[in-house]
């Protein structure tokens, strides 16, 4: 059974740092990877998504990563602001195209950026 | 706009009485499913369906229904709910687009307590 893990659990940081938010999956067979923002009371919003052949996608300030073999994903936030504190979920897609639409999800990193 | 919405966004009931959850999306997606969210347990997968009258059971589907007789919606049925049922319902449909295979878009969620 695939499982996913997020290290920091939560990350307090000054406003302007760059910061790096960790993921790691048990099965490397995934078919891809999302990275998604939750905001307190709120749904998620997608951030990035990597398909299993890709080993990067890059938006705006965001940039993950996907290193399938060692089962590991980071989002790396550049010039962080306050705006970005949210808890950030990682979720993997499973392994064929017919089911990727399942997904298992971390349990996030709570980002704080303080000003 | 593209969206998901599910309705209620909030619900308190009695064990017992049967409630259901609305979810529906205007992008016109083949797939769409259900999530519950609970601290320390992150976000898991009640139900799926990967087409009109298609549906299949997630990670945690015991004590909850679905039905999906039209694309755009996908209610979530709790015939008699219990307060370990209280939790943050996610409804999310995915794309199939050839690009973003497996992007998930989520809704605003619905907060359920089950007194």
């Amino acid at each position: 059974k695939q499982e996913v893990t997020q290290i920091p659990a939560a990350l307090s940081v000054p406003e302007g740092e760059n910061l790096v938010l960790n993921c790691s999956f048990t099965d490397s067979a995934i078919y891809n990877l999302q990275w998604f923002r939750q905001d307190p009371g709120k749904g998620l919003t997608s951030l990035l998504l990597i398909q299993s052949s890709q080993r990067e996608q890059t938006s705006g300030r965001l940039n993950a990563s996907l290193d399938k073999s060692s089962g590991r994903s980071t989002l790396y936030i550049a010039a962080s602001q306050p705006g970005d504190s949210a808890t950030y979920l990682c979720a993997v897609g499973k392994g064929s195209s017919g089911s990727a639409r399942q997904l298992t999800f971390g349990s996030g990193t709570q980002l704080t950026v303080l000003p | 706009e593209a969206q998901v919405t599910q309705n209620p966004r909030y619900l308190i009931t009695v064990t017992g009485k049967k409630l259901t959850v609305t979810c529906s999306q205007n992008m016109n997606h083949e797939y769409m499913s259900w999530y519950r969210q609970d601290p320390g347990l992150g976000l898991r997968q009640i139900y799926y369906s990967m087409n009109v009258e298609v549906t299949d059971k997630g990670d945690v589907p015991e004590g909850y229904k679905v039905s999906r007789k039209e694309k755009r919606n996908f209610p979530l049925i709790l015939e008699s709910p219990s307060p370990n049922q209280t939790s943050l319902y996610f409804c999310a449909s995915c794309s199939r687009g050839t690009t973003r295979l497996g992007e998930q878009y989520f809704g605003p969620g619905t907060r359920l307590t089950v007194t």
